[in-house]
């Protein structure tokens, strides 16, 4: 089975950096993916990591170590429109169904 | 916007009622996943269907059951409403079972009183 932890809350100041971890135990990997879901909304596709390493997207960056179980999202130059939750989720079985964390909610300040 | 609709909107019911949820997956996409996702939740998944046919199942008592049409919507029903399967009800739609890449509807938040 999949299991996926991520912290519940963070809180950042619009311009700054935050890093959002994500850690999984998982019985065979297939890849680490992070999707962002702003309030009332579905989430949308952000990143998929499946090789160790960083993967940069324009403000938005994903890391992934495989020996670790571990990932994380980097958001550069915050703006308040990335308050939103993050969602870390990983495939069960291979293709695209996924077991999702619980899901960071980032709130970003002035 | 990714192409994907789901209907209704919102829908409140009563314990013990039934519900059907539809969706409308993205041109040319086979495969259509279901989620439920509780307040402050994570998603979980419901199930797969693959060209018409159930693909993988979660961790979900068999009130919930689905179909998938030839063109490849989908409905998500649920018997026996209890009050805990008030939710928000995702559908996914991707290429095939296969391909990474899932896009997800606006869902449907369902309130069972």
């Amino acid at each position: 089975g999949q299991n996926i932890d991520q912290p519940t809350e963070m809180t950042a100041t619009e311009g700054a950096i935050v890093q959002i971890n994500c850690t999984y135990q998982t019985s065979g990997f297939n890849g680490l993916f992070w999707y962002q879901q702003h309030a009332g909304e579905a989430p949308t596709f952000l990143s998929y990591n499946v090789l160790d390493g960083l993967e940069e997207k324009g403000r938005f960056s994903s890391f992934l170590s495989r020996s670790k179980g571990y990932s994380y999202l980097l958001l550069k130059e915050l703006q308040m429109k990335d308050s939103a939750s993050y969602l870390c989720a990983a495939p069960t079985g291979g293709g695209n169904k996924l077991t999702f964390g619980t899901g960071t909610q980032l709130k970003v300040e002035l | 916007e990714t192409g994907v609709t789901q209907s209704p909107t919102h829908l409140i019911k009563t314990r013990g009622q039934q519900v059907t949820l539809r969706c409308s997956s993205q041109s040319g996409h086979n495969t259509v996943s279901w989620y439920q996702q509780a307040l402050g939740q994570g998603p979980q998944f419901i199930f797969q269907y693959y060209r018409e046919e159930e693909n993988g199942r979660g961790n979900f008592p068999p009130r919930f059951s689905g179909l998938q049409f030839p063109n490849y919507s989908s409905e998500l029903n649920v018997n026996a409403l209890e009050l805990d399967d008030s939710a928000l009800y995702l559908c996914a739609s991707s290429p095939d079972s296969q391909n990474t890449e899932a896009f997800f509807g606006q869902g449907t938040r369902l309130t069972v009183v």
